[in-house]
Parts: C-alpha cells; structure tokens; sequence
C-alpha cells in the first residue's frame, strides 16, 4: 500500500524567501502524486500534480515541483513567497488503485 | 455548477448518537471518497466507492459505515459516535483513473460530546 511522509510539520518564512517542502512516498509501482493547498476555512485546492512525463511540472500560483524517482520524492518549491501563500499543503500519492493517501502536512506561516 | 455538496456544515453529538453526513455531487464522477481531518494527522481515508453498488475501506473505517445506491451520493454513517470521532469531515470525487485530481466538498465539523 501507498504512503506519503511530509518531514516539514511547520515552515515560517519571511515574504521574498525561497521555499522548499519535502515529500516523500512509499510505493513499488507507477505512482501520481499530487500537492494541495487548503487556506484558512476552506477546503484543499489542487497545486499541481504528477503522472508522467517531465519530472519537473509548474503548478499554479507559482509552485512547482519535482519528481525524483530514485529519491521517492516530490518536493514542491517557490522561489519567493508571499503573504497570500499561508495555508496548510499537503502531498499525495496515488499507485494502481483509485485511492488517494495523503500525507500529515505543512502548515506555512509567511510574515510581511 | 455545484460541484461536491456537504450537508451540514456543523453537527453536534451526544456520545452513542448516530447520524449521517450527506454528500452529491454532480459532475458524473465514479470514484467518491470520504476523509477525516485531524490536527497535525493529516487527511486519513475512511471509505471510498468506485461506482454505484461498489464500496470499500480506507485507512480509518471502524465506526463508519457508506453505501453507494447512485452514482450521484455517497453518504457517510456513524453508528454510535464516540469523542474520538470529533473531526472535520471532507467529501471528494473523481473521473477514475490515476491522473484524475480530487474534487472536495467544503466539509462538515463534527463535535461528539
């Protein structure tokens, strides 16, 4: 079965800082992964995601993130961040079945 | 254009109370799922249906049951609700097929006093 480990519990940056939230996954097979983002109150968004292809895929608002297949990661980056960007983020990762698992999360706190 | 609707929003129990969260959605999607949200734990997979009549457990089902009668509804049971079950309750659906992001509902809040 799949798993997803998010080793970033709690990232606080300053706004124009470089950010870089770790994932990594535990599955033999073909995977998806997926990164979320969910603002105060609000349920999660989609990010971007993975499937096949460039391993380096651009999202929106700015995100990206990079696939390392030997590494089991897919570490989602931005260059500079913004106010705007607090929220909780969220990986996942979806192998040869329908089901989605996510990992525990990283809540971001960007100060002006 | 609804999308995946979640009714209630709050919902407050006594202990050994039952009740259902409702979810629908929409856009003909076969695969709906149900998750907690807890602090710090992430989102955890309860039960998930691949289509109508066709329902399986995720990583946390003790104490939840589902069923799936149409494609359109995907309704969420506790039988006899414990503390532990206090919780955010999300809704999500897909189009099948591992690409295929999820589509969430804005959530219950659940409180088992």
């Amino acid at each position: 079965a799949q798993s997803v480990s998010q080793h970033n519990h709690h990232v606080i940056l300053s706004e124009a800082a470089s950010l870089e939230l770790g994932c990594n996954y535990s599955y033999g097979g073909t995977v998806n992964l997926f990164w979320y983002v969910q603002y105060p109150g609000q349920h999660l968004q989609l990010l971007l995601k993975y499937f096949s292809g460039d391993p380096l895929v651009k999202g929106i608002k700015g995100f990206e993130a990079e696939f390392i297949k030997s590494k089991f990661s897919f570490n989602l980056r931005k260059p500079s961040v913004q106010w705007s960007d607090t929220a909780e983020y969220f990986c996942a990762v979806r192998g040869n079945t329908d089901k989605l698992i996510f990992g525990t999360g990283t809540r971001l706190q960007v100060f002006p | 254009n609804a999308g995946v609707t979640q009714t209630p929003k709050f919902q407050v129990l006594k202990t050994g109370q039952s009740m259902t969260l409702q979810c629908a959605q929409d856009m003909n999607h076969e695969y709906m799922s149900w998750y907690r949200q807890d602090p710090g734990m992430g989102l955890r997979l309860i039960h998930y249906s691949v289509g109508a009549g066709i329902t399986d457990q995720g990583e946390v089902p003790n104490g939840y049951n589902v069923s799936r009668s149409t494609t359109e509804d995907f309704p969420l049971r506790l039988l006899s609700a414990a503390p532990s079950q206090t919780s955010v309750y999300f809704c999500a659906s897909s189009t099948r097929g591992g690409p295929s992001p999820l589509h969430f509902g804005n959530g219950t809040r659940l409180t088992v006093t």
